[in-house]
């Protein structure tokens, strides 16, 4: 399976960078890295997906090394808001049964003031 | 307007009844997905629709039979409810099945509660 290995919890404070790593390292060739974000009572959302290199959006951005068998979700200046539990998923739903997105416990952040 | 739309976003009932749930997506997607979150908070997928026809049929009792009557709708329908049933039911929707760029959009979510 495509297993995932990712903090079950982190801290911050207002304004500071968050930087979440992510383990797989049996990522497979077609495999892609992507993030959710999940708040109570919600259902998760999308943040980003990446394949090698780095990626950036309006909300995120992501680290992936020349090996790929880790990932870093990077928040910058988080805000009260961004508590939530962030979900890091490796693989591809179009694969075989062991190549299934697998959905982690995720990491649970929490912002303070 | 709400992308993925799922009703209702509470259901309790008893062991042994039958239950439905409802869901839409206006996105023009072709993939839609029913995800199962338990109490443990544990995603895990249960069946995908990719323009009408059945995709992924993951190990769920067969007691659960999804429905797609068109590319929009998604429903869920469960038989003779158990216990262990109880959780939160997740509608998504994706542009496309699998690859690059296939995001999900889920919806809010539907809290079973069997009792």
């Amino acid at each position: 399976l495509a297993k995932t290995t990712q903090p079950i919890s982190m801290d911050s404070y207002e304004g500071q960078e968050v930087n979440i790593t992510c383990s797989h390292n049996n990522i497979a060739t077609n495999d892609y890295i992507t993030w959710y974000q999940q708040f109570p009572s919600q259902g998760p959302r999308f943040i980003i997906q990446g394949y090698k290199t780095k990626v950036t959006n309006e909300v995120a951005s992501l680290f992936i090394p020349a090996d790929r068998k880790s990932s870093t979700l990077s928040l910058p200046r988080v805000s009260l808001s961004d508590t939530a539990v962030y979900y890091c998923l490796v693989g591809d739903i179009r694969a075989g049964n062991n190549r299934k997105l697998i959905w982690g416990l995720g990491t649970s952040l929490a912002v303070n003031p | 307007d709400t992308a993925v739309s799922q009703t209702p976003k509470y259901l309790v009932t008893q062991m042994g009844n039958d239950k439905s749930i409802k869901c839409e997506q206006n996105l023009g997607h072709d993939t839609m997905y029913w995800y199962k979150q338990d109490s443990k908070k544990f995603l895990k997928i249960m069946f995908s629709y990719n323009n009408k026809e059945l995709i992924i049929n993951e190990t769920v009792p067969n007691r659960f039979s999804p429905k797609s009557p068109d590319k929009a709708h998604l429903n869920l329908h469960i038989n003779s409810l158990e216990l262990g049933d109880s959780a939160v039911y997740f509608c998504a929707s994706s542009p496309r099945f699998g690859g690059m760029n296939t995001e999900a959009f889920f919806g809010q979510g539907t809290r079973l509660t069997v009792v």
